[in-house]
């Protein structure tokens, strides 16, 4: 059974910095793209990047609102990936979702950002 | 960015009876694969997202089969075929075709 549990989410300062993690399980970790998606309060989802197997180069994309802040990446030997989120503003105020090609979701992780 | 607009963004159902939730992206899904990357989310309170259907019209594994995706190019179809109370929630369409993938805006689905 797939399963992916996040962590690392908690109240920060704007202009601070969170690290979240994904933890995975029940499947082939090395081989598979994850992403992160977020969801602020009471509104829609929104993609917020991806990374490619490490044999793809461990390629990282992001979507506009987040590029030069947030860095993915990815530890294969602890089937793990990572989000280390930068210079956070309240706008990233957010529950943050790992996902496996968006078939497999983990339970998410808030993240507050406020004074 | 694509765009994907869903209508309604509230859907009222009398248990049993069949709803239809539509979803219109602003540029062909269609891949350079022929294939075409669009898929279909329930989100119940207080839970996190579930796919339910993956490119276009494939059920994933356990979705009850009143669920059904249909739709080509830009224009795309979520149908229950009757509703149950299970059911309620917020229902995403997101495409996945072109980078980065993008979602509708949610129909809530409720009971009547």
């Amino acid at each position: 059974e797939v399963q992916l549990v996040e962590s690392g989410g908690g109240l920060e300062k704007p202009g601070g910095s969170l690290r979240l993690s994904c933890t995975a399980s029940g499947f082939t970790f090395r081989n598979v793209w994850m992403s992160w998606v977020r969801q602020p309060p009471g509104k829609g989802l929104e993609w917020v990047g991806r990374i490619k197997t490490e044999s793809e180069g461990g390629t990282t994309d992001y979507v506009a609102p987040v590029q030069g802040r947030f860095t993915i990446s990815r530890d294969d030997s602890k089937n793990r990936v990572y989000l280390q989120m930068n210079g956070l503003k309240t706008e990233d105020t957010a529950v943050y979702y790992c996902t496996k090609d968006s078939e497999a979701w983990g339970q998410g992780t808030l993240v507050t950002v406020s004074s | 960015d694509v765009v994907m607009t869903q209508s309604p963004l509230s859907l009222p159902v009398t248990l049993g009876q069949p709803a239809s939730i539509s979803c219109r992206s602003s540029q062909s899904l269609v891949y350079s694969d022929g294939d075409t990357y669009l898929s279909w989310f329930q989100q119940r309170p207080g839970q996190s997202p579930r796919r339910l259907v993956y490119k276009v019209s494939n059920r994933d594994s356990g979705v009850p089969d009143r669920f059904s995706g249909s739709g080509s190019g830009t224009d795309f179809t979520l149908k229950i075929s009757r509703v149950e109370a299970e059911d309620v929630g917020v229902y995403y369409c997101m495409q996945g075709t072109h980078w980065p993938p993008t979602f509708g805006q949610g129909t809530r689905l409720e009971i009547k």
